[in-house]
């Protein structure tokens, strides 16, 4: 079955540096998204993409998150000088061309800022 | 806009007792649902989804849910859980194009 790949698993990062957390989305899929888990609450919406540009983002996603399809495979999620509580499980999902068949998400990146 | 509120937050069930998990939503038009299951330390999966037809829907691991209209819910059951369906169940909505949301999540701890 086909799979929404994430790296790494687990980034460590100090508070004020940058990530960029990498998603392989499945290679039919035309609607891309980041979500966040942090510890013990909700999974949360934070933006999704399609044909090259942002279609929505929450009030999470400010100016310092930002998405980019560098290539034809990869997805990207980069946040510029993390802070303590960006600290979460970001996950990643695709969906197929409908957009409405459910989505496939990836494995999760587990992002820790200290 | 679309919500999903799952009231029950935390649920614990013996080995072999029947299980119904309970989600409602709200959105003004087409619906589609989803259940997702997270096992500790583990990603969501998919374990069912309803778009259109048959209002019962069959998942994997023997889990089914009811969409039913006039009530805008779409509980979750199992007839008899075992252990290894400890997890936290999360009821998602998405109508038409728009981002799937989710609920606040059910922990379900299942004893020996």
């Amino acid at each position: 079955e086909p799979e929404v790949t994430q790296t790494p698993s687990h980034q460590v990062t100090q508070m004020g540096q940058e990530v960029i957390l990498r998603c392989v989305p499945i290679s039919n899929h035309l609607y891309f998204y980041w979500y966040r888990q942090i510890l013990g609450q909700k999974v949360e919406f934070l933006v999704s993409f399609y044909n090259n540009e942002i279609s929505e983002k929450s009030e999470i996603f400010d100016d310092q998150f930002s998405v980019e399809r560098p290539d034809g495979s990869n997805f990207t999620l980069k946040i510029r000088s993390t802070k303590l509580e960006d600290s979460a499980m970001y996950f990643c999902a695709s969906s197929d061309p409908g957009g409405t068949y459910g989505y496939t998400f990836g494995s999760g990146t587990r992002l820790t800022v200290v | 806009a679309q919500s999903v509120s799952q009231h029950n937050h935390h649920v614990i069930l013996s080995e072999a007792a029947s299980l119904e998990l309970g989600c409602n939503y709200s959105y003004g038009g087409t619906v589609n649902l989803f259940w997702y299951v997270q096992y500790p330390g583990q990603h969501l999966q998919l374990l069912l989804k309803y778009f259109s037809g048959d209002p019962l829907v069959k998942g994997i691991k023997g889990f089914e849910a009811e969409f039913i209209k006039s009530k805008f819910s779409f509980n979750l059951r199992k007839p008899s859980v075992q252990w290894s369906d400890t997890a936290e169940y999360f009821c998602a909505v998405n109508g038409g194009y728009q981002k799937v949301t989710f609920g606040t999540g059910t922990k379900l701890q299942v004893i020996p």
